[in-house]
């Protein structure tokens, strides 16, 4: 079956400490790829997405995320973390529309 | 506000009853989806529609569990004879025409409570 997992449940870090955060996909076909984010107490929003072309892709709040096809892997990172970007991240895959398990961050001020 | 709104936020049941939840996308929508999220884990998909079409069920979405949306606009899913296991969150989004699947605006949720 088609997943999608996230290496790290929980990670803690101090403020303007650099953010990577890992996801792999097991499907083999073409794939659109999201990073979600879900504030404390907040809906789920997305961060931002990969269709096609530059395998960098750029979010909001100085979010970016690589597609490394060959690797099955869309890895979120951010040179520097605040305290504010303390949420839990998901990574989605589509097709099949799956999402994985989240890794808590928790930024220490 | 004009995001997608869930009604009700909670629900807490016995166990044998049937529920019902409410989506309402945001205006223009057509695409709508639902997902049930337990606690550790992230949305794991159940149904989608375009426009009044069910277009897509999960194997997930037992015969007790179904969902409707009969004008194209808001939708239901009601969960028959509820079991313990259905306690979760479910998670409504919407997305417009134009965008990727996936690319969805999600609501509050319905957090259910089977006692």
């Amino acid at each position: 079956a088609q997943s999608v997992s996230q290496h790290n449940h929980h990670v803690i870090l101090s403020e303007a400490a650099s953010l990577e955060l890992g996801c792999n996909y097991s499907y083999g076909g073409t794939v659109n790829l999201f990073w979600y984010v879900q504030y404390p107490g907040q809906h789920l929003q997305l961060l931002l997405k990969y269709f096609s072309g530059d395998p960098l892709v750029k979010g909001i709040k100085g979010f970016e995320a690589e597609f490394i096809k060959s690797k099955f892997s869309f890895n979120l990172r951010k040179p520097s973390v605040q305290w504010s970007d303390t949420a839990e991240y998901f990574c989605a895959v589509t097709p099949p529309r799956v999402f994985g398990p989240g890794t808590r961050l928790s930024v220490l001020p | 506000d004009t995001g997608v709104s869930q009604n009700p936020r909670h629900k807490i049941t016995k166990r044998g009853q049937n529920v019902t939840f409410r989506c309402d996308p945001i205006s223009e929508h057509n695409r709508l989806y639902w997902y049930r999220q337990t606690l550790g884990q992230g949305p794991e998909f159940l149904t989608y529609f375009q426009n009044e079409a069910q277009l897509e069920k999960s194997r997930l979405l037992s015969d007790r569990f179904s969902a409707e949306r009969p004008k194209g606009s808001f939708s239901t899913l009601e969960i028959q004879r509820t079991e313990q296991g259905d306690s979760a969150m479910y998670l409504c989004a919407s997305s417009a025409p134009g965008l990727a699947d996936n690319e969805q605006f999600f609501g509050p949720g319905t957090r259910l409570t089977v006692l």
